[in-house]
């Protein structure tokens, strides 16, 4: 079974934090992905990477970054945390070639203060 | 730039009661089309995968099909764990962030007793 964990299932953390969102897959995928889910607006792409130290902006990037430094491992890192990055963060991981279907972690919900 | 709109919103069903959902989208050239399902403060699980117009699969009560410029998600005589919120995602040569998925808003299906 492909197994995505993510370090935390909750967060609360106040204005101005630096946030480190954990993400690890134990079937050897090349790809990985970040999402954020909000009521009324769905999964929205922030981030993917496709091999170690590579990385790619989705459809929202602002005011996120990433880190990837193991094949595994995919960090998601808001470097000043705001209110509207109160959110459930997903992390996913799938193949480079097909199937082409992504595996999401459990989430992190982040709370902002 | 890529859409998917799923509908209804919310369906509440009476246990037994078969119906359909809904995933209209628009792309520029699918390279697959996913359905997920997504239970209360989890990640989203994988059901199907659909590659192209005509294409079907089935999974216990659920079977998904595939048009070109829709999919629906097919419930048979449904039970209360069925209950969850149904995700449909495409996956493009045009879609956000290259390999990443674009998302429907999901059809929240309730499954009554």
């Amino acid at each position: 079974d492909v197994k995505v964990t993510q370090s935390s299932r909750y967060l609360v953390k106040r204005t101005g934090e630096k946030v480190f969102l954990e993400c690890v897959q134990d079937m050897d995928h090349e790809n990985m992905f970040w999402y954020r889910q909000d009521p009324g607006l769905g999964l929205r792409l922030i981030y993917f990477s496709y091999d170690v130290k590579m990385k790619e902006k989705g459809d929202i990037p602002e005011g996120y970054s990433v880190s990837r430094e193991k094949k595994e491992r995919f960090s998601l890192i808001l470097e000043s945390a705001s209110t509207n990055q109160t959110s459930m963060y997903l992390c996913a991981s799938t193949n480079r070639g097909p199937p082409y279907e992504q595996y999401f972690g459990p989430g992190t919900r982040l709370t902002v203060t | 730039e890529d859409q998917v709109t799923q509908s209804p919103e919310a369906l509440r069903l009476q246990e037994g009661e078969s119906s359909s959902l809904n995933c209209s989208y628009t792309v520029s050239g699918l390279r697959g089309l996913f359905w997920y399902r997504q239970d209360p403060g989890k990640g989203p699980e994988f059901l199907f995968t659909l590659y192209s117009a005509g294409e079907e699969k089935e999974k216990e009560r659920l079977k998904a099909t595939l048009t070109k410029k829709e999919s629906f998600l097919h419930i048979t005589a449904p039970k209360p764990e069925d209950s969850a919120t149904y995700l449909c995602a495409v996956r493009s040569y045009s879609g956000g962030g290259a390999d990443g998925l674009t998302f429907g808003k999901g059809t929240h299906l309730i499954i009554q007793p």
